[in-house]
């Protein structure tokens, strides 16, 4: 089954802007994770937030998260041509399964 | 890097057929696991493993076996592949010591049965 729901689908910006992409789920969990796919390559892990935490900074990257509406943002600041991938959410519950989201295809235009 | 590969990188196969996929660690983690990843899926738990001859099943195990009789390997078989089964298929581990759940994954196996 899949939990969270990315959303958009896909979203095409140009360099330089913001990129925001937004995950909702459904049940209780652990932490949320949010991972990044090049194509043709496996996902990497990009950032994690905790069930307890609501806002999270990595470099450019910054994730939200909102239990309360089971949702969480992922912005990428300044985009850069090197950011288009395919952006994945994925729940953790208290065993560490994660259930996935479809995923956001970005493009960013140069 | 965790050190994964993964093999073959691609395979085409007639259905009917069996097929093994190989996950390789060089870093000796507990967990490891088996996605399959299909457009507007994402990807979903085939099998995981949390040691050696310790295996579990996910939300799509029909038609897939898994063994791990080594820590560094795990196998992914299909036993009589479908066309169902194409897809491209994630080894991930995750490591000891970390307690967040965070996978490492392989570069994945893209697997076409006709």
């Amino acid at each position: 089954s899949q939990q969270g729901e990315e959303d958009p689908q896909a979203l095409s910006i140009q360099e330089g802007e913001n990129a925001t992409m937004n995950c909702s789920y459904k049940t209780s969990i652990n932490n949320l994770q949010w991972y990044r796919q090049n194509s043709g390559r496996g996902l990497v892990h990009l950032i994690l937030i905790r069930s307890n935490e609501r806002e999270k900074h990595s470099g450019r990257l910054r994730v939200t998260l909102d239990t309360s509406k089971k949702s969480s943002s992922l912005l990428i600041t300044a985009s850069r041509a090197a950011d288009t991938a395919s952006y994945f959410c994925a729940t953790s519950d208290s065993n560490y399964q994660l259930i996935w989201g479809a995923g956001t295809k970005l493009i960013i235009k140069p | 890097d965790a050190g994964i590969t993964q093999s073959p990188r691609h395979k085409v196969t007639e259905t009917g057929t069996p097929v093994t996929l190989r996950c390789h660690q060089t870093e000796n983690h507990r967990y490891m696991y088996w996605y399959r990843q299909d457009p507007g899926h994402g990807l979903r738990l085939i099998h995981y493993s949390y040691g050696v001859k310790d295996t579990d099943k996910g939300e799509v195990s029909d038609g897939y076996s898994v063994s791990r009789s080594k820590t560094e390997d795990f196998l992914l078989t299909l036993e009589s592949a479908t066309s169902s089964q194409t897809s491209v298929y994630f080894c991930a581990i995750r490591r000891a010591g970390v307690d967040t759940g965070e996978l490492f994954f392989g570069e994945g196996s893209r697997l076409t049965v006709l």
